[in-house]
């Protein structure tokens, strides 16, 4: 139980355009979902916390027009780069809160890496 | 100062060794410690969760919480090639679900 996925989990694209990716509880609802960005070798920085049919809470720093955050579903919160960059290249990676299970129990999904030529 | 402290590594431990992983905080008000394992480019995998201070243990993990101290630490017996990976610890005050990350220990085991 408690799987998350993520797609794509890995993505080229060209300096300018837009992405999206999509992590999805497969069986179990979350309420709360969050949005990572890992660098190489270096720890877990999260983006902003996604609560489903609100506006996203995004971390000091984080520019919200730049990385879009949709939560529709109990299942589903997506996160779109927009306009990306080279300096968008990285690992990002969601986590799902079970709406009904531990406290602060986060469930990880496997990660998407963007690559921005 | 941080407010949870992890060495990076890299810590190099023979097969069948105990290993010894710790973080240090300085938040008094945590009280949810979780380890996460870490493999190349994959999502962080959870691996203990303790609420308080106490020992848990889980197959070959182990847990500790020391509230008093601001510490805890994971043991691994008799180590695997297949531990081989980054642990994570995070931590939380339990008010907002959010996680305190530490900067991650890469774990290398030796056949």
């Amino acid at each position: 139980g408690a799987v998350v996925s993520q797609h794509p989990s890995r993505v080229i694209c060209k300096s300018g355009t837009s992405v999206k990716i999509e992590c999805r509880s497969l069986d179990f609802q979350a309420t709360t979902m969050f949005w990572y960005r890992q660098f190489p070798k270096k720890s877990l920085m999260l983006m902003a916390t996604s609560n489903e049919g609100s506006k996203a809470t995004y971390e000091q720093g984080v520019e919200k027009d730049k990385f879009l955050i949709n939560h529709a579903s109990l299942t589903l919160s997506t996160l779109t780069v927009t306009s990306a960059h080279p300096e968008d290249s990285s690992f990002y990676i969601c986590s799902a809160l079970p709406t009904s299970g531990r406290l602060n129990e986060q469930f990880f999904g496997p990660g998407t890496r963007l690559t921005v030529l | 100062q941080k407010e949870v402290e992890q060495d990076p590594g890299p810590l190099s431990v023979p097969e069948g060794a105990i290993v010894s992983l710790n973080c240090t905080y300085s938040n008094s008000a945590f009280q949810y410690f979780m380890w996460y394992r870490q493999y190349s480019r994959k999502g962080p995998e959870l691996l203990m969760y303790t609420y308080s201070s106490g020992n848990k243990e889980d197959g070959r993990f182990t847990a500790q919480v020391d509230k008093s101290s601001k510490y805890i630490s994971l043991f691994i017996r008799d180590s695997q090639p297949s531990d081989s990976a980054t642990y994570l610890c995070a931590m939380s005050a339990g008010s907002n679900y959010q996680l305190i990350w530490g900067a991650g220990t890469k774990l290398i085991i030796k056949p």
